[in-house]
């Protein structure tokens, strides 16, 4: 089955750090461009970061630039974002998305994160 | 930074077309795709290259791109398409993914 699963979320205290994974299966995950995506409770999709497919081109919103990195490992088929120095803002649901170039035709079921003392 | 513009709201009534806009600067220059999210679920393409129908889309979904403004046409509405859309665009100029604040589709 094509699918793509995240997972990592939870709670966590301001300035604390979390890894989110996205584990790809059922299609060549090394093909494909991701991109993760985010929606903080009640509101809208905001995209956060980008990783192309051989992980060397990478890019980031302006609004986690500097605490969030992006990476992939193509041999294990997964997709990661490690987030630092985490606020109240970033609390949501992040979803990760495949990118054949022109739209994500692929969202993962989404993971939660809950930053808060 | 670039910015895509949504109604917030709309409401259609079953068997009528709902026209969903979305508005940006040179909007027409780039290429627009569009999402559904229903309550709880992950959003689905809908629309991808402005017109383009994912397989498995009905036919009642449609595009278009000009100048400033993409469209999402939704003919002939149906109950089961009630739910939140977004439209989405790639900034070449600052490398970014932009999507719109989203439109929620009531059809009563």
């Amino acid at each position: 089955e094509v699918q793509l699963v995240e997972s990592g979320g939870g709670l966590v205290h301001p300035g604390g750090s979390l890894r989110l994974s996205c584990a790809a299966s059922g299609f060549t995950f090394s093909d494909y461009w991701m991109h993760w995506v985010r929606q903080a409770p009640g509101k809208g999709l905001v995209w956060v970061s980008r990783i192309i497919s051989d992980g060397s081109t990478t890019n980031y919103a302006d609004s986690v630039k500097g605490r969030v990195t992006i990476s992939r490992d193509n041999a294990k088929n997964t997709l990661y974002l490690q987030m630092d120095s985490l606020r109240a803002e970033d609390t949501a649901v992040y979803y990760c998305a495949r990118d054949p170039g022109d739209g994500y035709n692929l969202w993962g079921q989404g993971t939660l994160v809950t930053v808060s003392s | 930074s670039y910015e895509l513009t949504q109604p917030s709201s709309l409401s259609v009534s079953p068997g009528q077309t709902a026209s969903i806009t979305c508005s940006g600067f040179k909007l027409g220059d780039k290429y627009a795709c569009w999402y559904q999210q229903k309550p709880g679920q992950s959003p689905v393409l809908v629309i991808y290259q402005d017109k383009k129908r994912p397989s498995g889309i009905p036919e009642r979904f449609s595009g278009s791109n000009s100048g400033n403004t993409a469209t999402l046409t939704i003919s002939g509405t149906q109950a089961m398409d009630e739910a939140d859309y977004y439209c989405q665009a790639w900034d070449g100029s600052s490398a970014h993914v932009v999507f719109g604040g989203g439109t929620k589709l009531t059809v009563l």
